[in-house]
């Protein structure tokens, strides 16, 4: 099993739809939580970053996390075109060397006009 | 803000030559940097971490003789491929975390192409 799992899509949705990303890890460690978007051929860009269990909101954005499920989601709402991009879910834990993060493989989002 | 800057953005170079890629955090003091790469439809496979002043930790299968690491200043970190070969080609992404922090911030990339 690997330590995060993300479904790498593609997801395509219409505009203005609620748009649901999601990953689950194993290892139990993990406190910290972090989204990206990555446009093709550019570098993540941090979107969200949560600790512990709980919800967090930024602008159109949502990140939850249940630490006791081990799943984590962000929820983008009245999706659009601009956000079409690569979504990357990554975590870490104080005793990870230099707080290295484990990436999930990505979720590939299209936001269709 | 936390922006992290690459050069080059992209580099052509002929097989046998070495290229050397920057990473500069230019608002924010970055005790670590992290350089990664990235094959096309992949995700981020981490190939070392740079801490400043101190030699850098190379994860398992990374040659450290191949990817040379210097993390100089609280600023910048230096990544060289040395005796490039085509199979090196690929997408190099390093990222820096602001001292007592844990969040990534990442550069824009450079992309390689070893002929």
């Amino acid at each position: 099993q690997k330590e995060v799992e993300q479904d790498p899509g593609p997801l395509s949705v219409p505009e203005g739809a609620i748009v649901s990303l999601n990953c689950t890890y194993s290892n139990s460690a993990f406190q910290y939580f972090m989204w990206y978007r990555q446009y093709s051929r550019k570098g993540p860009e941090l979107l969200m970053y949560t600790y512990s269990s709980g919800n967090k909101e930024d602008g159109r954005f949502t990140a939850q996390v249940d630490k006791s499920s081990k799943y984590i989601s962000l929820f983008i709402r009245d999706s659009q075109p601009s956000d079409s991009a690569t979504y990357l879910c990554a975590m870490t834990y104080s005793g990870a060397g230099s707080y290295q993060l484990t990436f999930g493989k990505g979720t590939k989002l299209s936001v269709i006009p | 803000g936390a922006v992290v800057s690459q050069h080059p953005s992209w580099v052509i170079c002929k097989s046998g030559t070495s290229v050397k890629i920057e990473c500069r955090s230019l608002d924010f003091q970055a005790t670590t940097m992290f350089w990664y790469r990235q094959f096309p439809k992949q995700s981020l496979m981490l190939m070392a971490t740079s801490n400043e002043g101190s030699k850098a930790t190379y994860e398992q299968g990374v040659e450290k003789d191949k990817f040379l690491i210097n993390h100089a200043s609280l600023t910048l970190s230096t990544l060289t491929v040395t005796s490039a070969h085509p199979e090196d080609s690929s997408f190099y992404i390093c990222s820096a975390s602001k001292t007592g922090r844990n969040e990534q911030f990442f550069g824009p990339g450079t992309r390689l192409t070893v002929l």
